[in-house]
């Protein structure tokens, strides 16, 4: 069976931290590893990674994959209140499923 | 770029009453998905629409729950009778046919409570 776990369940820091968000899978014909962010409301697109061993850049956020150990990282530095939010992890294979780890959700205190 | 659309955005029904949730998918996506998302959870993939046909059904609770896609377009999704467990916000998200850049696009959600 396909699964996606994500570790911590959640994390409390404060502003300036810098966190590190873990996504594990198993998944059959595996085509990408998306990681979103949702607030109070749908989840938005952060990145997508499909090679292993490229980061991915936006600002404070960056995100690597490993295919051969099936798992990638978000990592988040200096946080900032604005961070707080549920990050999700979801896997797509070739027949674009797409399925969801459990989240962590994050808390940046002031 | 217009979003994907869903309605309503709440709905409280008591238990083994009907509700249905309608999705209007972005333009040219062909593929369209329902997940429900469970207080504290991931969202859990309910239904996977390929057009107007179903690609991936296999954890819809087929007993009570029911979806389509006429046309390939819009969907509905359809819970008959309720149960308190169905409490959920139910996401609608579509995406392109190869394999989309910026991964499935969602909707706002609905926000269903079974009393």
């Amino acid at each position: 069976e396909d699964k996606v776990v994500q570790s911590p369940l959640s994390l409390v820091v404060h502003e300036g931290d810098t966190v590190t968000l873990n996504c594990s899978y198993e998944v059959t014909n595996f085509r990408s590893l998306l990681w979103y962010k949702q607030e109070k409301k749908a989840p938005t697109f952060l990145f997508m990674l499909t090679s292993s061993g490229i980061e991915k850049k936006s600002g404070r956020l960056s995100s690597i994959l490993d295919k051969k150990e099936l798992f990638s990282i978000l990592n988040i530095t200096a946080t900032q209140t604005g961070d707080s939010a549920v990050y999700l992890c979801a896997v797509g294979s070739n027949t674009g499923k797409l399925i969801f780890g459990q989240g962590t959700t994050l808390q940046v205190k002031p | 770029e217009a979003g994907v659309a869903q309605s309503p955005r709440y709905k409280i029904i008591e238990k083994r009453q009907s509700v249905a949730f309608w999705c209007n998918p972005i333009s040219g996506h062909a593929t369209l998905y329902w997940y429900q998302q469970i207080l504290g959870q991931g969202p859990k993939l309910l239904i996977q629409f390929q057009n107007n046909g179903v690609v991936d059904d296999s954890q819809l609770p087929k007993d009570r729950f029911s979806a389509e896609r006429l046309k390939g377009v819009d969907s509905t999704l359809k819970i008959q009778p309720a149960k308190l467990e169905d409490s959920a916000v139910y996401l609608c998200a579509s995406s392109l046919v190869e394999g989309p850049r910026r991964g499935a696009f969602f909707g706002q959600g609905t926000r269903l409570t079974v009393v």
